[in-house]
């Protein structure tokens, strides 16, 4: 298995755009996480899935910021509007649930400027 | 009171001591835990799961579970300028519905020469 992908692997945008990031779950895993990495506040949760249903938004950071698993093998974060504040590291995890281990994307750097 | 706490160092150590790497955390109905080791810009990698009350070893490394405590340590024997890099405890809670992975904020190890 190629393990997450995830894309882009970079994304430079101005302020006031909105920004998609997309992943790609391990084959067969049922359970999949979004992650913001900072210097400041480290990784921070923003959403998980389970069997493609959103169970836990609590941590998305406000309205402009939305989550979607259509199917088993891909999911999207969106921003929209995009701010300056937002730029960081996103990640991706998937796991096979019920508390097995979860394996992260490459991730995608996101600067607003 | 964060889910998840670690020092967040640096801890120096000279190579081939021992590093001692601690975590607790909040949830006492947590039952999954992991150690994820972060390189500078790469995605977090995991090297250790333990689910049980006590010591679990594999090459080098061993992590240790105290549930009553609410305490999880990864030591790392014969440590190498190879494993300088963050070291990320992360605490899996069953919700019911779905596995929730929390990170703490990650402790950066520095091994000398």
């Amino acid at each position: 298995d190629a393990g997450v992908i995830q894309s882009p692997r970079h994304e430079v945008t101005e302020m006031g755009q909105e920004v998609t990031l997309r992943c790609k779950p391990i084959s067969g895993h049922n359970s999949l996480f979004w992650y913001r990495q900072t210097m400041m506040r480290g990784l921070e949760l923003l959403i998980y899935f389970n069997n493609n249903v959103p169970i836990d938004d609590s941590g998305m950071p406000e309205d402009r910021f939305s989550a979607k698993m259509p199917n088993a093998s891909f999911s999207t974060l969106k921003i929209q509007p995009s701010e300056p504040r937002d730029s960081a590291v996103y990640f991706c995890a998937s796991s096979f649930d019920r508390g097995t281990e979860a394996f992260f994307g490459q991730g995608t750097r996101l600067t607003v400027v | 009171q964060k889910e998840v706490e670690q020092n967040s160092g640096p801890l120096s150590v000279p190579e081939g001591a021992i590093a001692s790497l601690n975590c607790t955390y909040s949830d006492r109905g947590s039952q999954s835990f992991f150690w994820y080791r972060q390189y500078s810009g790469k995605s977090p990698e995991l090297i250790m799961s333990i689910y049980s009350n006590g010591d679990k070893e594999d090459g080098r490394f061993t992590a240790q579970l105290n549930k009553a405590s609410q305490y999880v340590s990864l030591l790392i024997r014969d440590s190498q300028p190879s494993d300088s890099a963050t070291y990320l405890c992360a605490v899996n809670t069953y919700t019911g519905t779905a596995s929730k992975l929390t990170f703490g904020t990650g402790t950066r190890l520095q091994v000398t020469l």
